[in-house]
């Protein structure tokens, strides 16, 4: 059961313009969310995450912002940059049920110089 | 201070055998968790120990087994090697059951 959703898999931006990379969610239990970095050949890299308690998480460049009412959640890259190219992937949780995490399929971003 | 390290990074066995992977947490982190990635299945949770006790479990079978040691230290193990076992596992590790975990790079295992 695919509770968590990446629906594009590829995402191509032009270097300093704005990424948008999308989730969905199926599992209203979940209230934690967190998106991760993944390079080849190495494993994820946390990025930035959100509790269902907020609306809006911003770290630097890095801003998730999450819909509850639509289960859904975007991270926004602003300017995106081209060592930003990677895999990103949307995980969901129930925060006190721990790291059992759902991660979607990811998507995979590419920001061109 | 060092991160999430994983031994060893590939691995390649026959099918019916067994194998065993290391996973060493980030120190002082208390939570190992473990992932497995395949290209038509994603990232999926396997299982979480924490204080040496198995605290959450995915949807696999028996065959996929682990421990944490009183170091944290964790292992996993896998019998009867299938085809289908081909994949990237991912140990990652937290502080506490509810805070950010932190990937390793991964062992690579092929099953012939």
């Amino acid at each position: 059961d695919q509770q968590v959703k990446q629906n594009s898999p590829s995402l191509s931006v032009q270097e300093g313009r704005i990424s948008i990379l999308n989730c969905d969610y199926t599992n209203s239990m979940f209230d934690y969310f967190l998106w991760y970095k993944k390079y080849p050949a190495e494993g994820p890299t946390f990025l930035i995450s959100i509790s269902s308690i907020k609306d809006k998480n911003e770290d630097g460049r890095f801003t998730v912002f999450l819909n509850k009412s639509a289960k859904h959640l975007s991270l926004h890259i602003v300017p995106s940059q081209p060592g930003d190219s990677a895999v990103y992937f949307c995980a969901a949780k129930r925060l006190y049920n721990n790291n059992d995490m759902r991660f979607g399929a990811g998507t995979r971003l590419t920001v061109k110089p | 201070k060092a991160g999430v390290t994983q031994t060893p990074r590939y691995l390649i066995k026959t099918r019916g055998q067994q194998v065993t992977l290391s996973c060493s947490p980030i120190s002082g982190h208390r939570s190992v968790s473990w992932y497995q990635q395949t290209p038509g299945q994603g990232l999926q949770f396997l299982f979480e120990y924490f204080s040496e006790t198995q605290r959450n479990k995915g949807n696999f079978p028996g065959r996929f087994s682990g421990r944490q040691f009183s170091n944290s230290r964790s292992e996993m193990n896998v019998s009867t090697l299938e085809l289908g076992d081909s994949a990237l596992y991912l140990c990652a590790s937290s502080l506490a059951q509810n805070t950010e975990a932190f990937f390793g790079q991964g062992t690579r295992l092929t099953v012939v």
